[in-house]
C-alpha cells in the first residue's frame, strides 16, 4: 500500500523557518519525481516544488523561489520541504505528492503551517 | 504565471450530468495532453480522478469523464451522486516547467 505521510508543520513566526518532512512507503521512491503542493485555508491548491528521483533537478513555483529547497534522501525513503524567511501568505496545509508525467497520484494527508506572531 | 481558470461552483440534481471547464492558455491546457482532475472533500487531502486529459486511474467510477478542446479542459460527471458533493481542481504541466492549478470548482448536489 503505497503511504505518504508528512510532518514537521506547526507555528512558526514571520521571518522563520520550519522543514517539512515526507515519509514513503509501498513504492520504490527512488524511481519517481516528487511533489510539495500546497492549500492556504479556503482558498485553492497551489504548486510548489518538485525533485527528480535523483535529486538533481528541481523546479520551484515562483511562491517559493529563493526562500524554499526540496530535496530528498533516497536511502531514507524521504522528501523534504526547508522553508525561509516565512512571510503571512505561507500559511497553507503542506502535501507531499508521488508525481507521474501527468500529474499526481498519490498524495499524503498533508500538514498545516502556521506563520503568525 | 496565472492558474487555469475554473467556475467557482457548479450544482446538479441527483442523477444529472454535470461538466466543469477548466480554461488554459496555448502554453499549459492547449499544448499538452498533461492535465489531470483531482475530487477533495473538506480536511481532506485531494484524490486523483482523470490523468492524460480523459483516463481513469483504478477504482474511479465511470461516471467521470474528461476531455479537452483547444486551451480548454472538461470534467462531466454523468448520474450525480450525493457522494459526488466535493471540490474539483484541475490541472495542467505549463511550457516554463511547472504544474498550474485550477482554482477549483465546489459542486453542489441539490
Amino acid at each position: 500500500e503505497v503511504q505518504l505521510v508528512e510532518s514537521g508543520g506547526g507555528l512558526v513566526q514571520p521571518g522563520g523557518s520550519l522543514r517539512l518532512s515526507c515519509a514513503v512507503s509501498g513504492f520504490t521512491f527512488s524511481s519517481y519525481w516528487m511533489t510539495w503542493v500546497r492549500q492556504a485555508p479556503g482558498k485553492g491548491l497551489e504548486w510548489v516544488a518538485n525533485i527528480s528521483p535523483d535529486g538533481s533537478a528541481k523546479q520551484y513555483g515562483d511562491s517559493a523561489k529563493g526562500r524554499f529547497t526540496i530535496s530528498r534522501d533516497n536511502a531514507e525513503n524521504s522528501l523534504y520541504l526547508q522553508m525561509n524567511t516565512l512571510r503571512g501568505e505561507d500559511t497553507a496545509v503542506y502535501y507531499c505528492a508521488r508525481s507521474t508525467d501527468w500529474g499526481f497520484d498519490y498524495w499524503g494527508q498533508g500538514t498545516l503551517v502556521t506563520v503568525s506572531s | 504565471q496565472s492558474g487555469l481558470t475554473q467556475p467557482p461552483s457548479a450544482s446538479g440534481s441527483p442523477g444529472q450530468s454535470v461538466t466543469i471547464s477548466c480554461t488554459g492558455t496555448s502554453s499549459d491546457v492547449g499544448g499538452y495532453n498533461h492535465v489531470s482532475w483531482y475530487q477533495q472533500y473538506p480536511g481532506k487531502a485531494p484524490k486523483l480522478l482523470i490523468n492524460e486529459v480523459s483516463k481513469r486511474p483504478s477504482g474511479v467510477p465511470d461516471r467521470f469523464s474528461g476531455s479537452k478542446s483547444g486551451n480548454t479542459a472538461s470534467l462531466t460527471v454523468s448520474g450525480l451522486q450525493a457522494e459526488d458533493e466535493a471540490d474539483y481542481y484541475c490541472c495542467s504541466f505549463a511550457v516554463t516547467n511547472n504544474w498550474l492549478f485550477g482554482g477549483g470548482t465546489k459542486l453542489t448536489v441539490l
